[in-house]
């Protein structure tokens, strides 16, 4: 497909689980960016990586968040030990390159994660 | 801090009703800002990109403004209907930094 791609689309955990997102993003985009959306919420932003560079994590809420993109394709958000507040739709972005003109960001359609 | 806030929350219109929805935000400083619609459990749809040094962008029935001195953006849609239903989502990139900074959007709810 020509879009972002999210899977699970759904993924139910109990407390204390660990689960990891993927995020297949359009090909040949540079950038890639996480967000986290709560309910009636607006997305935050969490990580931005450039190929394969992590240049931003600063919205990452806890050490218990990693995210990776090893080969500047693919990248996975992994939760560690999830927590009830931890349960929102996670968001996957890409565009072209990170500045310039062709910097308009493409969604997934992100990934519902509910911990009970 | 930078903030993006949208005005209304929520808004109701009957169809066919040309409608107009708030963006502001409180730093001019911004690279550019784009408006996208989601739909309810669905990611987000871009629908314009106003690039700083612009003033507006149009696509189809939907027009984007861009003041940054007065620090507002509206999106206006002419001539609505059901299918417009959705949230719409402000979300500024400033020039510091990389990502998009979200408005908690506007619900829009067209009645036929």
């Amino acid at each position: 497909g020509a879009g972002v791609s999210q899977s699970p689309r759904y993924k139910v955990a109990k407390r204390g689980q660990d689960v990891a997102l993927r995020c297949d993003p359009i090909s040949g985009h540079v950038s890639l960016f996480w967000y986290q959306q709560a309910l009636g919420q607006g997305p935050e932003f969490l990580t931005y990586f450039q190929n394969e560079a992590q240049l931003d994590k600063s919205g990452l809420p806890s050490d218990r968040f990693f995210a990776e993109r090893p080969e500047g394709s693919v990248s996975t958000l992994k939760i560690q030990r999830t927590q009830q507040e931890d349960s929102a739709v996670y968001l996957c972005a890409s565009s072209l390159v990170g500045s310039g003109t062709y910097n308009e960001q493409f969604f997934g359609p992100g990934t519902r994660l509910t911990v009970l | 801090k930078q903030e993006v806030t949208q005005i209304p929350a929520a808004l109701s219109v009957p169809e066919g009703e040309n409608l107009v929805l708030n963006c502001s935000f409180t730093d001019s400083a911004i690279y550019n800002l784009q408006w996208f619609r989601q739909d309810p459990g669905k990611g987000l749809t871009s629908l314009l990109l106003i690039q700083s040094s612009q003033r507006e962008q149009t696509s189809g029935r939907l027009n984007a403004s861009l003041d940054k001195s007065s620090g507002r953006s509206t999106l206006y849609i002419a001539a609505s209907q059901p299918g417009d239903s959705a949230t719409y989502l402000c979300a500024v990139k400033w020039d510091s930094g990389y990502a998009l900074n979200f408005g908690k959007g506007t619900s829009l709810l067209v009645t036929p």
